[in-house]
């Protein structure tokens, strides 16, 4: 089981914002390292959404934004699209097992 | 492009062993470290090992420690998973990730492979 909790499922309308919550503790977000992002569409390999707690790749749409603080950070998406139905992750270190960890994934539904 | 081919899935009996391949291109293999991460049917993703540029340095998740080896050949641009005593729950979709970052522990996956598929049953 993971040390990241988010909430098993958010839902919008097209167009409008929706947020996914990240929790974690003192030995990994609260820690102070970086939280990053990913989503994985349906039959497809996960790709990098958010780096670095706030940073997105080229080629990600800033409909995507991101933020962290203490022990928790959160992921945001305005203008909801059909495209964006997918599942999101994110994943940080954690100090006391020693190795990196994801968040329990966010199914994201357009409704 | 970066490009990363996951190869070595299959169907294996419980106890069993496989190994797993991950060819790289479109990039300096050397330089960078890889991790190995999976999902199983029904679960979100999970981190399962990670090995420096150089080969010498390895983590593992707890899950799979003692029974999971991970290696690379930067001669060939190929990472490797040893998978030994396999159990039922190891059954998941495996991917090949390339890591970026300037420190460990601020390490992300830039890029993905497409996954190879490992079943464990009898």
């Amino acid at each position: 089981q993971s040390v990241l909790t988010q909430p098993p499922s958010v839902s919008g309308a097209p167009g409008q914002r929706v947020t996914i919550s990240c929790t974690g503790s003192s030995s990994n977000i609260g820690a102070g390292d970086d939280v990053h992002w990913y989503h994985q569409l349906p039959g497809t390999a996960p790709k990098l959404l958010i780096y670095g707690n706030i940073n997105r790749p080229s080629g990600v749409p800033d409909r995507f934004s991101a933020s962290k603080s203490g022990t928790s950070a959160s992921l945001a998406i305005t203008g909801l699209q059909a495209e964006d139905e997918a599942d999101y992750y994110c994943q940080s270190y954690d100090n006391r097992l020693s190795g990196f960890v994801f968040g329990t994934g966010t199914k994201v539904t357009v409704l | 492009e970066v490009q990363l081919l996951e190869s070595g899935g299959g169907l294996v009996q419980p106890g069993g062993s496989l190994r797993l391949s991950c060819e790289a291109s479109g990039f300096t293999f050397s330089d960078y470290a890889m991790s190995w991460v999976r999902r199983a049917p029904g679960k979100g993703l999970e981190w399962i090992s990670l090995v420096f540029n150089g080969g010498t340095g390895t983590y593992y998740a707890n899950s799979v420690m003692g029974r999971f080896t991970i290696s690379r050949d930067n001669s060939k641009n190929t990472l490797y998973l040893q998978m030994n005593s396999l159990r039922a729950d190891d059954t998941a979709v495996y991917y090949c990730a390339k890591e970026e970052g300037w420190d460990f522990t601020n390490y992300y996956m830039d890029a993905w492979g497409k996954g190879t598929t490992v079943i464990v049953s009898s």
